[in-house]
């Protein structure tokens, strides 16, 4: 079972429309969560941290449930400029500073 | 531009051949990482410094490979006796001390491709 795990996808959405990814990660120990945002071959860049109590950024608005070890993302009014590859992050626990990928959920916004 | 600059951006190599990448971190952040990332997978960790010391090193970091951070700034990352399954984009990123909420900024990344 992968440490983290999300839907890869791909999602083809209309511009305009709300789309939510999830994701699921193993590591109870895991001590904070990231969506980063990668282009076609491009680096990873840092979308948002993900906090127990929600948090939002314009458009965007993710949600941590330590609980069910389940992060999500929720993108509103969906521009062409969203179309990337989310991905979802935890960083390992017990010190750890590894940052913890998953595979990535492919979003391709269309007119 | 203030970002992290890695350097080649591209290095293509026949197999067997020895290739060293270079990595310039943000200039106030004293962490810095190595992760390795194959098309259509996630980026994934190899080694992570703490200004020059070296304190976590993953398992896929082979006795092929090794790190240095020598003066806490740049770090260099070597492969030696490449084989085909190196081929991957390796890339660097770096972060401010503190917390365990630090973000970590990626560099563009190298590319590399082994003949």
């Amino acid at each position: 079972r992968k440490e983290v795990e999300q839907d890869p996808g791909p999602f083809n959405v209309p511009e305009g429309a709300t789309v939510a990814f999830n994701c699921t990660y193993s590591n109870s120990a895991s001590q904070s969560f990231f969506w980063y945002r990668q282009d076609c071959r491009k680096e990873p860049k840092l979308l948002m941290s993900v906090y127990s109590s929600g948090n939002e950024d314009g458009r965007f608005t993710a949600q941590l449930n330590r609980a069910s070890q389940y992060i999500s993302l929720l993108i509103r009014d969906s521009k062409l400029s969203d179309s990337a590859t989310y991905l979802c992050v935890a960083l390992g626990g017990a010190g750890s500073y590894q940052l913890t990928f998953g595979k990535g959920t492919k979003l391709s916004v269309i007119p | 531009d203030t970002g992290v600059s890695q350097d080649p951006r591209h290095k293509i190599t026949k197999r067997g051949q020895n290739v060293t990448f270079r990595c310039d971190p943000i200039s106030e952040h004293n962490r810095l990482y190595w992760y390795r990332q194959t098309l259509g997978q996630g980026p994934e960790f190899l080694t992570y410094f703490q200004n020059e010391a070296q304190l976590e090193k993953s398992r896929l970091l082979s006795d092929r490979f090794s790190a240095e951070r020598p003066k806490g700034s740049f770090s260099t990352l070597e492969i030696q006796r490449t084989e085909q399954g190196d081929s991957a984009m390796y890339l660097c990123a770096s972060s401010l001390g503190g917390g365990a909420g630090q973000p970590q900024h990626f560099g563009d990344g190298t590319r590399l491709s082994i003949l």
